[in-house]
């Protein structure tokens, strides 16, 4: 099946303990991308990446990190969280960015509590 | 800098009828456009998209209109149906030079009374 997977779903962490959330896509998808979704605030691009070892930011990249070392895995990564890390992620890929092949599938979401 | 809204935060239709949603955007070389929808406890799921250069796309009962001289986005829903009741998110890429790149506005969330 057809899927963009992350792990974990649910987190809860404390202040400054470095966590990892993977996301997996099998679709052979060149574009991925990490968003939040925060209540009134919509959701707001993070990281994207357009293919291996491509990365770039989006509108709120402070304090998170990605790596691209392979197509189908694109982690992101909270070096030091904090509480205004609080907040509901989703992982996407789309096949690439070009029109016609740009729709974009959507991870489970992962939803981070960092007290 | 660039910002997407949409104008109504809650619409109310009775099943049926049609459905239109709207988005204003504020960026005037945003190249690409989509819509999403979003089911209480899923991630969100592509509808449609439309280019700067199409001012109408259409699919399975749905249509998006671009007006590009008022910045303007629509969403239409034909025979609207309970199954439709969700959070509705457009979307645009700021410039066609950078592609990655995604800003969502705030969504509309669309009840479906039977």
């Amino acid at each position: 099946e057809a899927q963009v997977t992350q792990n974990p779903r649910y987190l809860i962490t404390v202040t400054g303990k470095k966590l990892t959330v993977t996301c997996s896509q099998n679709m052979n998808h060149e574009y991925m991308s990490w968003y939040r979704q925060d209540p009134g605030l919509g959701l707001r691009q993070i990281y994207y990446s357009m293919n291996v070892e491509v990365t770039d930011k989006g509108d709120v990249p402070e304090g998170y990190k990605v790596s691209r070392k392979e197509k189908r895995n694109f982690p992101l990564i909270l070096e030091s969280p904090s509480p205004n890390q609080t907040s509901l992620y989703f992982c996407a890929s789309s096949l690439s960015r070009v029109f016609g092949r740009a729709e974009q599938y959507f991870g489970p979401g992962t939803r981070l509590t960092v007290t | 800098g660039e910002s997407v809204g949409l104008h109504l935060p809650t619409l109310s239709v009775q099943e049926g009828d049609n459905s239109i949603i709207n988005c204003a955007y504020s960026n005037s070389a945003s190249d690409y456009f989509i819509w999403y929808k979003q089911e209480s406890g899923k991630g969100p799921q592509f509808i449609i998209d439309i280019r700067s250069n199409m001012d109408k796309r259409q699919g399975q009962r749905v249509t998006v209109l671009l007006n590009k001289t008022v910045k303007h986005l629509s969403l239409q829903i034909a025979a609207t149906q309970p199954g439709d009741s969700a959070v509705y998110f457009c979307a645009e890429t700021p410039s066609s030079g950078n592609t990655g790149k995604l800003i969502f506005g705030q969504g509309t969330t669309l009840q479906v009374k039977p």
